[in-house]
């Protein structure tokens, strides 16, 4: 596709199920990044994905949040037994590498949990 | 830890005036920064990357300038449109993105 795909756009759970969003990136790229965005907060980091290498998870903030890249191209973030709080807007972004080409960022999740 | 600041937090001003957003980061080993905007409800639109050895770089009415000794970029915008109205974020890259929260913009026709 022409960019970074996310998949659902909007989801609304009830607390405690699992969730699972998806991100299909700009075809060639191997960086790719989670970010999620509260309402009336900054971007915060969640995950980082570059090529074969293990991935940079410091941004997780439990471990009820997990990630995968799937053959270096889709991605998988999934959230086990939702709270309140993980209520954002999740970004994903992708960049040909990791460290002078330009991120491109999809439209997002808007995750709702009820 | 890296932070990234971003002044002013809200700018209002009339179509067509030029105007200057800041953006000032504390660790200046960065690979690059990014400007981007964002409309409420959407994802984040790329308009300008600055290398790490780069002083500027243009796009149209968009110019944005890296002092990455001083820790500072500003984004300065001509001759401004209501269609400007958006928030502004800078990024700062090494590895993962450091993002500022952001100028809110708005231009009154």
């Amino acid at each position: 596709g022409a960019g970074v795909s996310q998949s659902p756009s909007n989801k609304v759970t009830e607390k405690g199920k699992d969730v699972e969003l998806r991100c299909d990136p700009i075809s060639g790229h191997t960086a790719l990044y989670w970010y999620r965005q509260s309402l009336g907060q900054g971007l915060e980091f969640l995950i980082y994905f570059q090529g074969n290498s293990a991935p940079d998870k410091s941004g997780l903030p439990s471990d009820r949040f997990s990630a995968e890249r799937t053959g270096g191209s889709v991605s998988t973030l999934t959230i086990q037994r939702t709270q309140q709080e993980d209520s954002a807007v999740y970004l994903c972004a992708s960049s040909l590498e990791s460290q002078n080409t330009e991120a491109f960022f999809g439209q997002g999740t808007r995750l709702t949990v009820v | 830890k890296q932070e990234v600041t971003q002044i002013p937090a809200a700018l209002s001003v009339p179509e067509g005036e030029n105007l200057v957003l800041n953006c000032s980061f504390t660790d200046s080993a960065i690979y690059n920064l990014q400007w981007f905007r964002q409309d409420p409800g959407k994802g984040l639109t790329s308009l300008l990357l600055i290398q790490s050895s780069q002083r500027e770089q243009t796009s149209g009415r968009l110019n944005a300038s890296l002092d990455k000794s001083s820790g500072r970029s500003t984004l300065y915008i001509a001759a401004s449109q209501p269609g400007d109205s958006a928030t502004y974020l800078c990024a700062v890259k090494r590895n993962q993105f450091y993002f500022g929260t952001g100028t809110s913009l708005t231009v009154i026709p």
